[in-house]
């Protein structure tokens, strides 16, 4: 089975500064998707970005940024100059295939707080 | 707005008793996700639908149950509610059954807020 792990249960960052969210994961599937959500303190599940194992490039959306590694078996969410709207939960997961299915497998989540 | 649409947003309900939580998913969208976040065990899979056959099962209780119907609207039913089943439940869809470069993304509803008193 697919595990995700991210070690960081809260973040700090400055208004303005970048922040480096970490995820690893294991899998032994080769073909695989990587995702970061945001949840904001109301509850919903907002998609960020997303990364194929057979991407070549690092996934970018916006300010968000995937560090791929996939020999380390990271993919990082960077977010540049954070604003305050930021502060939330972030949440990477692993598409894994079930079957004639798939699902998703979330880590545990990295709560950030953006500051003046 | 993710395009994906579920209700109710909140319900308080007693033990024991039987909800229908309702989703209907993006324009195109023929998979159907359902989710459970709750405080101790984060976020789980339940069930996946694909064009109106369930496709990949996670750790559903015997006591919930859903399904998709042929406008593609999925609904998730959970009865002899108990306490422990107060979670966030959340409604995603995508496009394809498995993945392909169209299908990547998965979207989420907004969550359906339920609890059981």
């Amino acid at each position: 089975a697919q595990k995700i792990t991210q070690t960081q249960p809260g973040m700090f960052v400055q208004e303005k500064e970048a922040v480096t969210l970490d995820c690893t994961y294991d899998t032994s599937d080769q073909s695989y998707g990587l995702f970061w959500y945001k949840q904001p303190s109301s509850g919903e599940m907002i998609f960020l970005i997303y990364q194929g194992s057979y991407d070549e490039q690092n996934a970018t959306e916006g300010r968000y940024s995937l560090n791929f590694q996939k020999a380390r078996k990271s993919a990082n969410l960077v977010i540049s100059a954070s604003q305050l709207g930021d502060s939330a939960m972030y949440f990477c997961a692993m598409r894994e295939l079930t079957g004639g299915g798939n699902k998703l497998t979330f880590g545990t989540g990295t709560q950030l707080k953006v500051e003046l | 707005d993710s395009g994906v649409t579920q209700t109710p947003k909140h319900l308080i309900t007693a033990t024991g008793q039987r909800v229908t939580l309702r989703c209907s998913p993006r324009s195109g969208d023929l998979s159907v996700y359902w989710y459970q976040q709750s405080l101790d065990q984060g976020l789980q899979f339940l069930i996946q639908y694909y064009n109106g056959e369930e496709r990949a099962k996670g750790n559903i209780l015997e006591r919930f149950s859903a399904q998709q119907f042929p406008d593609l609207h999925s609904e998730l039913n959970l009865s002899s509610l108990e306490l422990g089943d107060s979670a966030l439940y959340f409604c995603a869809s995508s496009v394809s059954r498995d993945r392909g470069s169209s299908g990547n993304t998965i979207y989420f509803g907004e969550g359906s807020w339920l609890t059981v008193v």
